[in-house]
């Protein structure tokens, strides 16, 4: 495999439910980011991870829970969601912070 | 003011035409500048970097940066109905404790047959 890599592609909740998003890259990238997508609005950055160590959180709920257990693995935990919050979730990584960033195909979550 | 800006369009050029994208930016200590095409449902796609004043071209597409007047553009040439997509234009930007990479809404191209 390569590039990065997002599971799952859709992801459809309840409000009380717990679930997690998953991105891996194979890139040997140093960097891991989440962005959320939404409608008409531009890419908004939530989490910055460097070297496995959250250097940004962008105001972010903390509804949102991010883990990042090594270089190339990135967790967004996600628990009692609102329906503001569906949106297409994007995990990226570059090598350093002023590096071009490859993002993964993104998963698209509805919050029911 | 918005940090990186574009016109959403959508910009309509026909087949052959050159497409010009367009993107203004507020953060005059930026440094890095990219293109990301990103097609309906797709994620974002690097298509070009540029570091310095002047055009860097790659294959049809051509971009341009003006930091004096904090413009980035891109230009692609021969425009092929492949290219319809949104044009996200990024900005990296110093704060916090790491540098932020900020986007625009994107510009939305159509290229008629």
């Amino acid at each position: 495999e390569t590039g990065v890599t997002q599971t799952p592609r859709h992801l459809v909740m309840g409000m009380t439910n717990k679930k997690s998003l998953k991105c891996e890259q194979h890139l040997g990238h140093n960097a891991m980011y989440w962005y959320k997508q939404s409608a008409k609005k531009p890419l908004e950055l939530m989490f910055v991870y460097s070297l496995e160590e959250r250097v940004e959180n962008n105001s972010v709920p903390s509804r949102f829970s991010p883990e990042c257990p090594n270089s190339s693995h990135l967790f967004l935990h996600l628990h009692t969601l609102q329906p503001e919050d569906s949106a297409l979730y994007l995990c990226a990584s570059s090598q350093g912070p002023n590096q071009p960033q490859h993002f993964g195909d993104g998963t698209r979550l509805s919050i029911l | 003011q918005k940090e990186v800006e574009q016109n959403s369009g959508p910009l309509s050029v026909p087949e052959g035409a050159i497409a010009s994208l367009n993107c203004t930016y507020s953060d005059r200590v930026s440094q890095s500048f990219f293109w990301y095409r990103q097609y309906s449902g797709k994620s974002p796609e690097l298509i070009m970097s540029i570091y310095s004043n002047g055009d860097k071209e790659d294959g049809r597409f051509t971009a341009q940066l003006n930091k004096a007047s904090q413009y980035v553009s891109l230009l692609i040439r021969d425009s092929q109905p492949s290219d319809s997509a949104t044009y996200l234009c990024a900005v990296i930007t110093l704060g916090g404790a790491t540098n932020k990479l900020i986007f625009g809404t994107g510009t939305l191209l159509a290229v008629q047959p």
